[in-house]
């Protein structure tokens, strides 16, 4: 079946730093592909998403490309900041129009 | 904005308790999930609806009942409810599109005690 694999995480940067959280997928079809955050006692929001091969979604300064030849969409941001701390999820949906979640990645921004 | 809405942030239940958690969506959209988040698990579905009076199981319905007698509302029943059910659990909607995204409620920690 369809499933999506992120990056291990706690992942732990500096303010300012580069932030690159991946995210590869398995499915028999053209999914759509979605990063999702979670901030501290919250549900989850969307963040960007993109529905077919070469799409870039962005938001907030975070960027993901649709990448069909390497099943991925790695999430990127030029220079995080402490208030992007959150969980970071990765989806995907098709066909049976359930979305299929990755485990999630913690991040952490130390001032 | 869609707003999906749970009833309950927080709830403490005791061992063999009947539960109710429920979901209301206010943009009449088809599809409707009941998700549960656990440390290290991700979200893992547990029921999803496409229509009233349908439903479907997810990955982990051993435990878990679901209703939804109209459009707006989606229920999530535990009939006996055990300690390993204490969780975070999740609703979310979306329309009946496959490009489209799924919007979450808030969220609500049960503890089962």
């Amino acid at each position: 079946g369809d499933s999506v694999t992120q990056m291990e995480g706690p992942v732990t940067l500096s303010e300012e730093a580069f932030l690159t959280i991946n995210c590869t997928y398995t499915a028999t079809g053209y999914p759509s592909l979605f990063w999702y955050v979670q901030y501290p006692g919250e549900g989850l929001q969307l963040l960007l998403k993109a529905t077919k091969a070469d799409d870039k979604g962005s938001n907030k300064g975070f960027e993901a490309t649709y990448r069909k030849e390497t099943t991925s969409f790695h999430l990127e941001k030029g220079s995080v900041q402490v208030s992007d701390s959150a969980v970071y999820f990765c989806a995907l949906i098709q066909g049976a129009q359930k979305l299929v979640f990755g485990q999630g990645t913690r991040l952490t921004i130390n001032p | 904005d869609v707003k999906v809405t749970q009833s309950s942030r927080y709830l403490v239940k005791r061992t063999g308790e009947k539960v109710f958690l429920e979901c209301v969506q206010d943009m009449d959209h088809e599809n409707m999930f009941w998700y549960r988040q656990d440390p290290g698990l991700g979200l893992r579905l547990i029921y999803f609806s496409y229509d009233v009076k349908m439903k479907e199981k997810g990955d982990i319905p051993e435990g878990y009942s679901v209703s939804r007698e109209k459009k707006e509302r989606f229920s999530l029943i535990l009939e006996s409810a055990s300690t390993n059910q204490t969780s975070m659990y999740l609703c979310a909607s979306r329309p009946g599109r496959v490009t489209t995204e799924a919007f979450f409620g808030q969220g609500t920690r049960l503890t089962v005690v």
